[in-house]
């Protein structure tokens, strides 16, 4: 699976959107990019996925760019229950396989 | 509604006891799979299934059993072999199709005294 890079933390005020970039630069053409969020003391959430055409969903938007070398997570409004570590997840699908979670964005939305 | 449960959501035990630790899913799920999280830590695969009554080891395997006796159900257990039993365990599941994204439960934290 490819390695991405993401940063470390971001700070959102509430209502606002939040950006979340992640790099792929090694991403192979079947692999897609996925994105998760862990809360504090819970099992991660599946939040949305893409292979190379942007993606919406009732929880967030995708944009991967032309290259497929990055992505950006888009939470429109953002709350401060979507407070978590956002996880940027590249694999190829097709079978039981696990899922690499490197060491994530920990987004804090400020009152 | 559709889900995976895991119970206990603590558990504690003593040193040298095994333990078994529940996963359901009722989403019809043809793969389950047990995840290892030590604190600031990234998921660690213990043991995966994609079919009844077979199941794989991950990267963790050592000092955990598991089987898959029904599509529904695939309990962990920590046996006394697990030299670093602490942690918070996570299942999950997802079909064998298309992106198969993998769906979660809420963990249980087992905590060996």
């Amino acid at each position: 699976d490819a390695k991405t890079t993401q940063p470390t933390s971001m700070d959102c005020a509430e209502g606002r959107a939040a950006n979340l970039p992640c790099n792929h630069s090694t991403i192979s053409g079947n692999e897609y990019v996925y994105w998760y969020r862990q809360i504090h003391s819970q099992g991660p959430q599946y939040i949305i996925h893409g292979l190379k055409n942007n993606e919406t969903n009732e929880m967030a938007s995708l944009i991967i760019t032309e290259d497929r070398k990055s992505s950006t997570l888009i939470l429109p409004h953002a709350t401060l229950r979507d407070t978590a570590v956002y996880y940027c997840i590249v694999r190829a699908p097709g079978s039981a396989r696990q899922l690499t979670f490197g060491s994530g964005t920990q987004l804090t939305v400020l009152p | 509604d559709g889900g995976i449960t895991q119970s206990p959501k603590y558990l504690f035990r003593k040193e040298g006891q095994n333990v078994t630790l529940s996963c359901e899913q009722n989403l019809n799920h043809d793969a389950m799979y047990w995840y290892r999280q030590d604190p600031g830590q990234g998921l660690r695969l213990i043991y995966y299934s994609q079919i009844v009554n077979d199941f794989q080891k991950g990267d963790i395997a050592e000092g955990y059993s598991v089987s898959r006796e029904k599509k529904e159900s695939f309990p962990l257990t920590v046996t006394s072999a697990q030299k670093n039993p602490t942690a918070f365990y996570l299942c999950a599941s997802s079909i064998l199709s298309g992106a198969d994204e993998q769906f979660f439960g809420p963990g249980t934290r087992l905590t060996v005294l």
